[in-house]
């Protein structure tokens, strides 16, 4: 089945660790995106990647980090330089410029204590 | 005004009954608009796109009207298995790169 995958689904730190999120997927698409969403809130916009090698922050960039090492797998970096870090992370994968019909894997829901 | 606004609802409605909701957008080059359905604690799914007018799935049907610069979310026949947060989502544009840009999401909740 093609799709996109996230693991793990719940994750929980301790205040002060780096805490790494994994997304992955198979559909060829060369464009992928992590949002996070906050209780009540909208998706805002961490950092995306068109292609591979390249990612660009998008609104909320600070505190985390992503890389692209392959087309199918953008994993991202809660540092502990992120304030808020509780919350539903979110990755999203499109083919591209052609289209920009955003699929989303099943969310990480993230807790540090 | 914020770029992507929606009543966050609830909208609490009888099934059978016909609901509608709004999205309203600041950016007036916004060229493609989409709305997902989002249930609790789950990724949010998309369930239409809006590329011109409008488009029409079923008992979904999704309007843009270009001139007040909202597009609408017309669900029929409502059932109370739509009950979920509808999202709405805006492609924008920025040098050579579109992202989206969601709403909060509107809240329906079909009764029987």
């Amino acid at each position: 089945d093609g799709g996109i995958t996230q693991s793990p689904k719940y994750l929980f730190r301790k205040e002060g660790q780096n805490v790494t999120l994994s997304c992955e997927q198979n559909l060829n698409h060369d464009a992928m995106y992590w949002y996070r969403q906050d209780p009540g809130q909208g998706l805002r916009l961490i950092y995306y990647s068109q292609i591979v090698n390249d990612f660009q922050k998008g609104d909320i960039a600070e505190g985390y980090s992503v890389s692209r090492e392959k087309k199918e797998s953008f994993p991202l970096t809660v540092t502990s330089a992120q304030k808020n870090p509780t919350a539903f992370y979110l990755c999203a994968s499109t083919t591209g410029p052609a289209s920009y019909e955003q699929y989303f894997g099943p969310g990480t829901r993230l807790t540090v204590t | 005004r914020k770029e992507v606004e929606q009543d966050p609802g609830p909208f609490n409605v009888p099934e059978g009954a016909t609901v509608a909701f709004n999205c309203t957008y600041s950016n007036s080059a916004s060229q493609s608009f989409f709305w997902y359905r989002q249930d609790c604690r789950k990724e949010p799914k998309l369930l239409m796109s809006v590329y011109s007018s409008g488009n029409e799935d079923g008992r979904f049907t999704a309007q843009l009207n270009r001139a007040s610069q909202y597009i609408s979310l017309l669900i029929r026949d409502s059932k109370l298995s739509d009950s979920a947060t509808y999202l709405c989502a805006v492609l924008n544009y920025g040098g050579s790169q579109g992202n989206l840009i969601f709403g909060k999401g509107t809240k329906l909740s079909v009764k029987p």
